[in-house]
């Protein structure tokens, strides 16, 4: 079974840090792009960062750029999301999703969320 | 990075069609025909159900299909069932590796 695990997410004071971690598992991590999405409860969904198969490719919404890092370990099937300089507008259920193929394209498998409260 | 614009709302009778339109820009939308299509029912993470503008991954039913027009996307839903009572998003790919989704409209099935 496909799946992906979240983990990571709490309360933070605006300006500290945090790192989330997806977990994989299911399918071949390292063969598909990965990306991270985030929700305000009751709010629509919001694209934050992108990684190709092999880290080539990157990408991060205006609204986290310079402060959030994404990253992924293969070998660890596990995906991140190095968040700093936390704002209250940060506050949001953060999704990890698979991509349907190597390169960037579209999110065919999500998570179930972690919760990432700045306050 | 602005938002694509969608609908806040349609709805429709068991068997009807509707359609739910997502309308961006020639830097998006129009630029690119990376667009995708994702369910979400209450507190549940969302689903893919469009990629690639019209293509359907596999195990989505084929009442579920996409289009696209210049700056504008679209979703049909044809025969309508109580279960695709859901919020809608669509999301487009916007050029230098960036993406952004639209505002989300919510389906209801009178």
């Amino acid at each position: 079974e496909v799946q992906l695990v979240e983990s990571g997410g709490g309360l933070v004071e605006p300006g500290r840090s945090l790192r989330l971690s997806c977990t994989a598992s299911g399918f071949t991590f390292g063969d598909y792009a990965m990306h991270w999405v985030r929700q305000v409860p009751g709010k629509g969904l919001e694209w934050v960062s992108t990684i190709s198969w092999n880290s080539d490719i990157i990408g991060y919404a205006d609204s986290v750029k310079g402060r959030f890092t994404v990253s992924r370990d293969n070998a660890r099937n596990s995906l991140y999301l190095q968040m700093s300089s936390l704002r209250p507008d940060d506050t949001a259920k953060y999704y990890c999703a698979k991509d349907i193929t190597p390169t960037p394209d579209a999110f065919d498998m999500w998570g179930q969320g972690t919760m990432v409260t700045v306050s | 990075q602005s938002a694509l614009t969608q609908p806040r709302s349609v709805s429709g009778s068991p068997g009807q069609s509707v359609t739910i339109s997502c309308t961006g820009t020639s830097s998006d939308v129009g630029g690119y025909n990376y667009v995708s299509w994702y369910q979400q029912h209450p507190g549940k993470a969302p689903k893919l159900i469009i990629y690639d503008v019209s293509k359907r991954p596999s195990g989505v039913p084929d009442r579920f299909s996409g289009s696209k027009s210049g700056n504008t996307a679209s979703l049909t839903i044809s025969g309508l069932q109580a279960e695709d009572e859901a919020d809608y998003y669509c999301c487009s790919y916007a050029g230098a590796y960036t993406w952004v989704f639209g505002g989300g409209t919510n389906l209801a099935v009178l």
